[in-house]
């Protein structure tokens, strides 16, 4: 199975800040990376698919990249609405498999 | 628009099976494969496999093949993930998933069922 090494584990920042969020692919999955945001209690939603496109209705304070088998989520601009637990999901092959998440608190 | 409605809040004894449900609605039923994941401890998710509705073919994460066995019933249009032998570690949030038509992605999920295992 493909392990996706996601780090850091937990963060926080404050608002008007930018962090970065990243995942780490033990073997070549190309472009197959999504990240999801997760609010408290509530179901994962897509932000960003293809390792850099946009889901609809996102705004453009997020973005993705990558770099060989890194992949990074960069959230600009912080506000209280972007507290959650984010997810990097690898969708090359089967299993699916998920990053360990990130906790990411607003100060 | 889509939407998927799974069943709610079990509690159940060590040792026994539970049915989750997942009903689709907005969309043919048969049109598109759904997935069931697993969230633990409220953080990490787990890929559990899928389903093809229109054929019933199944693909399971190997970690899930003695304890999940995922139906579909298509007179009612909706999926099942039956977990069997549970014990405190299968106690966590299960949700059913869609994948999306412009995105590739998860891009429609349930609102998850919370599987708690205790005596």
């Amino acid at each position: 199975d493909i392990q996706m090494t996601q780090s850091p584990s937990s963060m926080s920042a404050s608002l008007g800040d930018t962090v970065t969020i990243t995942c780490l692919a033990s073997q070549d999955i190309g472009k197959y990376l999504n990240w999801y945001q997760q609010i408290p209690g509530k179901s994962p939603k897509l932000m960003i698919s293809g390792a850099t496109d946009l889901a609809d209705g996102v705004p453009s304070r997020f973005s993705g990249s990558r770099s060989g088998s890194d992949y990074s989520l960069t959230i600009n601009s912080l506000g209280y609405d972007d507290e959650g637990i984010y997810h990097c999901h690898q969708y090359y092959e089967y299993p699916f498999t998920f990053g360990s998440g990130t906790k990411l608190a607003i100060e | 628009q889509v939407n998927l409605l799974q069943s709610g809040a079990a509690l159940v004894k060590p040792g026994a099976s539970v049915k989750l449900s997942c009903k689709p609605s907005g969309y043919p039923f048969t049109d598109f494969y759904i997935h069931w994941v697993k969230q633990s401890h409220g953080k990490s998710l787990d890929w559990i496999g899928l389903i093809d509705p229109n054929s019933g073919s199944t693909n399971y994460n190997e970690k899930f093949k003695n304890k999940a066995t995922l139906t579909v019933d298509r007179s009612t249009n909706t999926a099942y993930s039956e977990l069997s032998r549970l014990t405190s570690e299968d106690s966590a949030t299960y949700f059913c998933a869609r994948w999306g038509v412009l995105r590739s992605g998860f891009a429609y999920w349930g609102q998850g069922t919370l599987v708690t295992v205790s005596s």
